[in-house]
C-alpha cells in the first residue's frame, strides 16, 4: 500500500543554519504531497503543498518539489528560526483524499 | 466557528469504558476524516465519511471503533471497552470535496 517515510529526529540546529528533511513515499497512481507542521501546543497546520510532479510548494520559507523520478519531496529552508522549532509531518494523498502520513520528525532550533 | 472544533479536549476513562468523541466540522465541508496520533508516531488514518455515508473505514483498528455521522455535520468516533493501547489524540479534518484538510485541536485520550 500507499506509504511515506521521513528521516528520523530529533533534528537539532542552530539558529540560521540549513534545514533538510528528507521524505520519501510510495503510491499507486499520482498523490498530491503535503508538508503539515505541528507546533508546540498547537493543531496541525498545512505548510505547504505539491500536487504533480516538479511542482514546488513554498511558504514562510520552506520549499519542497516534488520529485516523481526519486519518489521524494524533501523539506528545505536556508535559514532556520528558533521560532520554527516543531514536528514536521510529510504526507501523501490516498484513496478518498485521505491522507498519509510519515512518523513525523522533530525540529529543535537553538539559539 | 470557523474552524474544527473537537470535545472534549481531553478524556481520562478507566479500561473497559464506552468514550464518544465528537467532530464538528467546518459549516459546508462535505468531507469528514479521523486520524489518530499515538505518542511520538504519525497520524494514522480511520474512517472517512462523504456526507453521512462512511465509503472508507479501512484504518478502524477493531470492531471497538466505530464512528456516525448525521445531517452531513456532527460525527462521533465512539470505543467501546477502551484498552490502553487506544491511548492517543483522535484528530478530526474536514474538507470540501478533494480539497484541503483543516484539522481540528484533537483529543487526547487517556486510558488507565
Amino acid at each position: 500500500g500507499d506509504s511515506v517515510t521521513q528521516m528520523e529526529g530529533p533534528v537539532t540546529l542552530s539558529e540560521e543554519a540549513f534545514l533538510t528533511i528528507n521524505c520519501t513515499y510510495t503510491a499507486t497512481g499520482y498523490p498530491s504531497l503535503f508538508w503539515y507542521v505541528q507546533y508546540p501546543g498547537e493543531g496541525l497546520q498545512l505548510l505547504l503543498k505539491a500536487t504533480k510532479a516538479d511542482d514546488k510548494g513554498s511558504n514562510k520559507g520552506f520549499e519542497a518539489t516534488y520529485r516523481k523520478e526519486t519518489t521524494s519531496f524533501h523539506l528545505e529552508k536556508g535559514s532556520v528560526q528558533v521560532s520554527d522549532s516543531a514536528v514536521y509531518f510529510c504526507a501523501l494523498t490516498g484513496g478518498y483524499n485521505k491522507l498519509i502520513f510519515g512518523a513525523g520528525t522533530r525540529l529543535a532550533v537553538h539559539p | 466557528g470557523a474552524g474544527v472544533s473537537q470535545s472534549p479536549s481531553n478524556k481520562v476513562t478507566e479500561k473497559g469504558k464506552d468514550v464518544e468523541l465528537r467532530c464538528d466540522p467546518i459549516s459546508g465541508h462535505t468531507a469528514l476524516y479521523w486520524y489518530r496520533q499515538r505518542l511520538g508516531q504519525g497520524l494514522e488514518f480511520l474512517i472517512y465519511f462523504q456526507g453521512n455515508s462512511a465509503p472508507d473505514k479501512s484504518g478502524l483498528p477493531s470492531d471497538r471503533f466505530s464512528a456516525e455521522r448525521t445531517g452531513e455535520s456532527v460525527s462521533t468516533l465512539t470505543i467501546q471497552r477502551t484498552q490502553q493501547e487506544d491511548s492517543a489524540v483522535y484528530l478530526c479534518a474536514s474538507s470540501s470535496v478533494m480539497g484541503e484538510q483543516f484539522f481540528g485541536p484533537g483529543t487526547r485520550l487517556t486510558v488507565l
